[in-house]
């Protein structure tokens, strides 16, 4: 069965320190990672994605076959990071845009 | 260009009653999928469809349809609402294939 799991509902830090949220995965194939993150009172939206490899605001996110997991990760959080973050995962072959969502992560960023 | 519309954007409706909720996407778009957001159980897959063909189901009650129209806009009825309908949900939209899904606010239904 395709499951994505975040084992943190919450997760708190302080301004500058690191921060990763973590997301495992069950799937037989190949899939698709995605980060997407809703702030509040926004739509939720694309953050990052495993096959762009990119580091957006400062967070990246590296796909561990061997482990299944996809965690998120920034060096040094920021106040505007708050927010509820999910992992998401796609069948690998293209042709469809199912998405399996975790449960999600709250990031709050204290001062 | 404008993003992902979803009407209405609250909605309260009695046990009983039918509801349907639309969605546009954004232009060019042919793919729409809609989610359910709950506190309890987080964003579940609804439906997708492409090209106004159902080709992905989740696994909810038939009680939950969906179609989508020639110009992709697409909406999702639920009838014989119950109490645990009560949700926030969202709509989906991308160009296919391993594009990017851009979200709507959603539409939130409360049944009394």
């Amino acid at each position: 069965a395709q499951r994505v799991t975040q084992p943190e509902k919450l997760l708190s830090v302080f301004k500058g320190a690191p921060v990763e949220l973590k997301c495992n995965y069950s799937y037989s194939g190949s899939p698709e990672l995605f980060w997407y993150v809703q702030y509040s009172r926004q739509r939720l939206q694309l953050l990052l994605r495993h096959i762009s490899r990119e580091s957006i605001k400062g967070f990246t996110a590296d796909l561990n076959k061997g482990e299944t997991s996809f965690h998120l990760k920034k060096p040094f959080a920021q106040e505007e990071d708050s927010a509820m973050y999910y992992c998401a995962l796609r069948r690998g072959s293209g042709n469809t845009g199912k998405l399996i969502f975790g449960q999600g992560t709250t990031l709050q960023v204290k001062p | 260009k404008a993003g992902v519309t979803q009407t209405p954007r609250y909605l309260i409706k009695t046990r009983g009653q039918q509801v349907t909720l639309s969605c546009s996407p954004i232009s060019g778009h042919r793919s729409v999928s809609w989610y359910q957001q709950t506190p309890g159980q987080g964003l579940q897959f609804l439906f997708e469809y492409f090209s106004e063909t159902q080709r992905n189901k989740g696994n909810f009650p038939g009680r939950f349809s969906g179609r989508q129209f020639s110009n992709s806009r697409s909406e999702m009825n639920v009838s014989t609402l119950e109490l645990g309908d009560s949700a926030l949900y969202l709509c989906a939209s991308s160009l296919g294939g391993v594009a990017e899904a851009f979200f709507g606010q959603g539409t939130r239904l409360t049944v009394v």
